[in-house]
């Protein structure tokens, strides 16, 4: 099964909707970090929480971490096409420097004009 | 600043060949790392290197093989390619391994 659950796999908004996606680790959460990537293209770096509770905003997208469940969400605020990609959330799952990410299966965004 | 370059960004190759990928870090980088995505099975670790060493490595069969050269620009290798190594491979880079990485285009292996 997979170690990072993301949700949902898919979702189409209006433009100017707030939207969120979550991501659910089934392990200890040492990092979490969310990537946007445009369809077969990299990925770019958006945030990173690394402790429980910590909440990280930039521009219309805010990131949250929550240590006790195990899960980030991530909440667009007044989406715009601007908007639209893959979203990936990728989480050291390890304790110890093993410079790896392991990522969710990501969450296509899509937003209509 | 240049960002991470790879070459080459796509590439045709049958069953039973090998290939040779290419990243070249962001200048002042040491830390690469390599990934498949695949839509079945999403991105998946290959592996990292650092000052030419490797550091970490994914579950991933003896065919596929990594280095990285003095200039810390890296090669990743697949030999006797099967159907299903057609995938998206991308690298990134960092100044020491850091996981907010930056990351290349990626070479798109199609493999027939």
């Amino acid at each position: 099964s997979q170690e990072l659950e993301q949700s949902p796999q898919s979702l189409i908004v209006q433009e100017g909707k707030n939207l969120t996606i979550n991501c659910t680790s089934s392990k200890t959460l040492y990092g979490l970090y969310w990537y946007k990537q445009k369809y077969g293209e990299g990925l770019i770096f958006l945030m990173m929480l690394q402790k429980g509770g910590e909440e990280k905003s930039h521009e219309k997208i805010t990131a949250k971490l929550d240590e006790k469940k195990q899960q980030s969400s991530l909440h667009i605020t007044a989406s715009q096409p601007s908007h639209a990609g893959i979203y990936l959330c990728g989480a050291e799952l390890s304790g110890g420097s093993n410079y790896k990410l392991t990522f969710g299966k990501g969450t296509l965004l899509t937003v209509n004009p | 600043k240049a960002g991470v370059t790879q070459t080459p960004r796509y590439l045709i190759k049958t069953r039973g060949q090998q290939v040779t990928l290419s990243c070249s870090p962001i200048s002042g980088h040491r830390s690469v790392s390599w990934y498949q995505q695949t839509p079945g099975q999403g991105l998946q670790f290959l592996f990292e290197y650092f000052s030419e060493t490797q550091r970490n490595k994914g579950n991933f069969p003896g065919r596929f093989s990594g280095r990285q050269f003095s200039n810390s620009r890296s090669e990743m290798n697949v030999s006797t390619l099967e159907l299903g190594d057609s995938a998206l491979y991308l690298c990134a880079s960092s100044w020491r391994g850091e996981l907010e990485a930056f990351f290349g285009q990626g070479t798109r292996l199609t493999v027939v």
